[in-house]
C-alpha cells in the first residue's frame, strides 16, 4: 500500500499524559499537513510542512502541541499534558509538487489517529 | 459565519435518486475539493476543481467562481454512496484547506 499511513490508528490516554502520533506520507510528496477533526465537524487545519520546514501553524496549535518532520519524510505530532478537549481524530495528508506551481495540488489523506483522553 | 458552508447538513435518499449537495464559500480560492469520508475516518478525495465541471462515474462536480458556489451531484444513488461529503477550499493566500462541516448522506435500499 503506497498511500498515507498513520500510527497508531487509535489512542486512549489519561488526562495529563503525553502522546505522539506518526504520519508517513506518500513517497516523494513534498508537503505534509496535519488536521484535527472533532465529532460532527469538518477537519480543521493545524500545521503543514514543505520538506522539513514547518511553514504555517494554526492558532489551534497551542504550545502543548509540537510537530516535526526532521528528514522531510515522516512527521510526528506530539501533544503534551493532554486535556479532554484534545479528543479528536488527527488527520495527516500529503501532496506532491507539481511542475511550475504549488497551486492546484491534490491532498491525499491518511486514515487518521483517533485520540480519546479520559 | 463559516468561510465554507454546506447544505444540507443531512440528506436521506432512496436508492436511484439524483442527489445534490451544495457548497458556498466567502473567500478567494485557487481550488475547491470534494471529499468523501466513511465511518472510521478515512477521507478520499473525489474532485479538485478550479473552474467548470468534472465527472467521474456517477459523480459530477461543478463550480461557479463568480457566485462562489459549487455543487456535487450523484446520479443513480446507491446505498454504498452513504458517507459524509465534505467541501474544502484552498485559499489563494495560502496552502491550507478550509473545510465545510460536511453533509451526511444516507441512501436507503
Amino acid at each position: 500500500d503506497t498511500g498515507v499511513s498513520q500510527d497508531p490508528r487509535h489512542k486512549i490516554t489519561k488526562r495529563g499524559q503525553n502522546v505522539t502520533f506518526r504520519c508517513d506520507p506518500i513517497s516523494e510528496h513534498n508537503r505534509l499537513y496535519w488536521y484535527r477533526q472533532t465529532l460532527g465537524q469538518g477537519p480543521e487545519f493545524l500545521t503543514y510542512f514543505q520538506n522539513e520546514a514547518q511553514l504555517e501553524k494554526s492558532r489551534l496549535l497551542s504550545d502543548r502541541f509540537s510537530a516535526e518532520r526532521p528528514k522531510g519524510s515522516f512527521s510526528t505530532l506530539e501533544i503534551q499534558r493532554t486535556e479532554q478537549g484534545d479528543s479528536a481524530m488527527y488527520l495527516c495528508a500529503s501532496s506532491p509538487r507539481l511542475a511550475g506551481s504549488w497551486d492546484h495540488n491534490e491532498q491525499f489523506f491518511g486514515p487518521g489517529t483517533r485520540l480519546t483522553v479520559l | 459565519k463559516n468561510e465554507v458552508e454546506q447544505s444540507p447538513q443531512n440528506l436521506t435518499a432512496q436508492e436511484g435518486e439524483f442527489i445534490t449537495i451544495n457548497c458556498s464559500y466567502s473567500v478567494g480560492i485557487s481550488a475547491l475539493h470534494w471529499l468523501q469520508q466513511h465511518p472510521g475516518g478515512g477521507i478520499v478525495s473525489l474532485f479538485m476543481l478550479s473552474s467548470g465541471k468534472k465527472k467521474h462515474g456517477r459523480l459530477i462536480a461543478t463550480i461557479n467562481i463568480q457566485e462562489k458556489h459549487s455543487s456535487l451531484h450523484i446520479t443513480a444513488s446507491h446505498p454504498r454512496d452513504s458517507a459524509v461529503y465534505i467541501c474544502a477550499v484552498k485559499e489563494t493566500s495560502g496552502s491550507r484547506l478550509t473545510f465545510g462541516e460536511g453533509t451526511q448522506l444516507t441512501v436507503n435500499p
